[in-house]
């Protein structure tokens, strides 16, 4: 069971946009950075998003991150059928001192 | 070219220690921070430990007494040591890289399996 809450599952059709919520608390999102994970079918994580909003080297511009208090959204524009993957969110918990991965959100582009 | 590559995983009865291992190339190790995530089949992603270049340590609570990670700077390596394996500890554990912000490099995974 995740403290960083993320819908199980998000669609929409090629070229549209979707985004990703990712619900937390003041020791955590509220309080430390977000950095946002894309996982591909059989394939290791891959960092797309870091310090909430930084897109990571090489990631297109349509994926963008934000954070409002205590909850993440990660949007994706421009949806192509190569994004269908999982998508986590992270972020430090300083009560647990420990890192919180989000339960994972699968994207599916119809 | 940065990679990590995790080596150790195996099959083990439930009660069992397994050490794994993964080795850093392509930068300077011993600047970085470090961590272990595991992954069950069809799960998502777990936070298992870390430890910074400094050496300081931090652990899940699902393995805090269990699990010891470490690190050897000179050998550009780091490592697992997992005791007292249950069921519930079968994944696949990745080694990866922290920078402020992020886990930015990432190994492939080396499977354990804890079965009888």
């Amino acid at each position: 069971q995740s403290v960083l809450t993320q819908p199980p599952s998000v669609s929409a059709a090629p070229g549209q946009k979707v985004t990703i919520s990712c619900s937390g608390s003041s020791s955590n999102i509220g309080g430390h950075y977000v950095s946002w994970y894309q996982q591909l079918p059989g394939a290791a994580p891959k960092v797309l998003i870091y310090e909430n909003n930084k897109q990571f080297s090489a990631v297109p511009d349509r994926f963008s991150g934000s954070v409002s208090g205590t909850s993440a959204t990660l949007g994706i524009t421009g949806l192509q059928t190569g994004d269908e993957a999982d998508y986590y969110c992270a972020a430090w918990d300083r009560s647990l001192s420990a890192l919180l991965f989000g339960g994972g959100t699968k994207l599916t582009v119809l | 070219e940065v990679q990590l590559v995790e080596s150790g995983g195996d099959l083990v009865q439930p009660g069992g220690s397994l050490r794994l291992s993964c080795t850093a190339s392509g930068f300077t190790f011993s600047g970085y921070d470090m961590h272990w995530v595991r992954q069950a089949a069809g799960g998502g992603l777990e936070w298992v430990s870390g430890i910074g270049h400094g050496g300081d340590t931090n652990y899940a609570d699902s393995v805090k007494g269990r699990f010891t990670i470490s690190r050897e700077n000179g050998k550009n390596s780091l490592y697992l040591q997992m005791n007292s394996l249950r069921v519930g500890d079968t994944s696949v554990y990745y080694c990866t890289r922290g920078v402020p912000g992020a886990l930015d490099v990432w190994g492939q995974g080396t499977t354990v399996t804890v079965s009888s």
